[in-house]
């Protein structure tokens, strides 16, 4: 099955600063690849998602590359805010319906 | 805009016991699933449904778990005779098509305590 790692597990970046991201996965027939963010004791959020026929995606000051042949995709973050701050939680599509998570980045944005 | 709601968003259960986890998904979504996430922890797949049966579930959906869509707007998540591992957040998720090609869009939750 599908396997997907995530790094770092925490991030601290000062106000303003940029922060990145790492996840990659194991199967390559993966195509669908969303970013979540989830706040302490809410549902994850998605706040981009890139497709295996895309290398980037930018969405303000959010945006995701997806190398297919590494198998390796990343959330940037750019200008970063203090309400920027929770947890990241790359996924992949590793089979029909299947939603493979990351183990999650924990982000501290100090201002 | 049209959200995903779960009920209860909190249930405390003796260990053996029974429960059900309710969710209602988007009224135009055909694809649904639940999720869990144990405290501190990632978001784990439990099972996904389409066309009244499961399409796909994972390791931990063993025979303890059932789902079930009751009518047209429920969709319901039992755990036959509960044990202490099972506590978590249980997430529903509902999308209009499958997960492969479009986004899920989740529940606020059900945080589940077996005592």
């Amino acid at each position: 099955g599908e396997n997907v790692e995530q790094h770092p597990s925490t991030l601290s970046v000062q106000e303003g600063d940029s922060a990145v991201i790492k996840c990659t996965y194991s199967d390559s027939a993966s195509n669908y690849f969303p970013w979540y963010k989830q706040e302490l004791g809410k549902r994850p959020q998605l706040i981009i998602d890139i497709r295996s026929n895309v290398g980037e995606k930018k969405d303000q000051r959010i945006a995701v590359t997806l190398n297919k042949t590494a198998k390796h995709f990343s959330l940037h973050i750019t200008e970063t805010q203090p309400e920027d701050s929770a947890v990241y939680f790359c996924a992949a599509t590793g089979g029909y319906q299947k939603v493979t998570f990351g183990t999650g980045t924990k982000l501290q944005v100090i201002p | 805009e049209p959200e995903v709601t779960q009920t209860p968003s909190h249930q405390v259960t003796q260990m053996g016991q029974e429960v059900i986890l309710r969710c209602v998904p988007i009224s135009n979504h055909l694809y649904f699933y639940w999720y869990r996430q144990i405290l501190g922890q990632k978001v784990e797949f439990l099972v996904s449904f389409y066309n009244n049966e499961i399409s796909e579930k994972s390791e931990i959906f063993d025979d303890q778990f059932s789902v079930e869509r009751p009518d047209g707007s429920n969709f319901t998540l039992k755990i036959r005779s509960t044990k202490l591992e099972d506590s978590a957040m249980y997430f529903c998720a509902s999308s209009e098509a499958m997960a492969s090609e479009e986004t899920q869009y989740f529940g606020p939750g059900t945080r589940l305590l077996v005592l």
